[in-house]
């Protein structure tokens, strides 16, 4: 299972750009990168994933350098709903995905 | 859409006993899965199934088990509950095992079962 760092805990204010970066140096050649956003007491919900450079779509960036042992998530002008954890996960089936302890996001007013 | 549903949402077992946590999806994937999530960590995968019986084991398959019917329905088995089972549980499907750069390739979790054993 590739593991990997993310910091374990980040705050922001309302209206900021707010970029988590996850650090996967073991991550092989055929393993994506996925992000998922989990509130209190809910199952974890599916941002944004990818395999090389960047991948935008309505909620979320991820940008992937090109030796692909880090990947950055980018979280535009974030809300106070956006507070949650975020889980970034290295793999090539869901079922060999590690969810570490994950980035608990804090937004304030 | 429901999507995935899982019963119950609570529950509180005495030790020894047994009972079953339910899953269904509706979205017609092939794959799903049972996760557990214990206080202040990430999950760890208990089974899996590639579709209509069969199933696999994840990273925690002690004191677990599951089933494969239908494509729809994903039923996880506690047998002789104890307190290190005091979680809560997960339920995921998707409609490929492999993601993609593409947000249609994405697992899709329920709302979880919180179990308590005393």
């Amino acid at each position: 299972l590739a593991k990997t760092t993310q910091p374990i805990s980040m705050d922001s204010y309302e209206g900021q750009e707010v970029n988590i970066t996850c650090s996967h140096n073991n991550i092989a050649t055929n393993d994506y990168i996925t992000w998922y956003q989990q509130f209190p007491s809910q199952g974890p919900r599916f941002i944004i994933q990818g395999y090389k450079t960047k991948v935008t779509n309505e909620v979320a960036s991820l940008f992937i350098p090109a030796d692909r042992k880090s990947s950055t998530l980018s979280l535009p002008r974030v809300s106070l709903s956006d507070t949650a954890v975020y889980y970034c996960l290295v793999g090539y089936n869901f079922n060999k995905f590690y969810f570490g302890s994950g980035t608990k996001l804090n937004v304030k007013p | 859409n429901a999507g995935v549903t899982q019963t119950p949402k609570f529950r509180i077992l005495k030790i020894g006993q047994s009972m079953t946590l339910q899953c269904t999806q509706d979205m017609n994937h092939n794959y799903m899965y049972w996760y557990r999530q214990d206080p202040g960590m990430g999950l760890k995968l208990i089974y899996y199934s590639v579709g209509a019986g069969i199933t696999d084991k994840g990273e925690v398959p002690n004191g677990y088990n599951v089933s494969r019917s239908t494509t729809e329905d994903f039923p996880l088995r506690l047998e002789l509950a104890a307190p290190s089972q005091t979680s809560v549980y997960f339920c995921a499907s998707s409609p490929s095992i492999q993601p993609r750069t593409s947000d249609s390739y994405e697992q899709y979790f329920g709302p979880g079962t919180r179990l308590t054993v005393t």
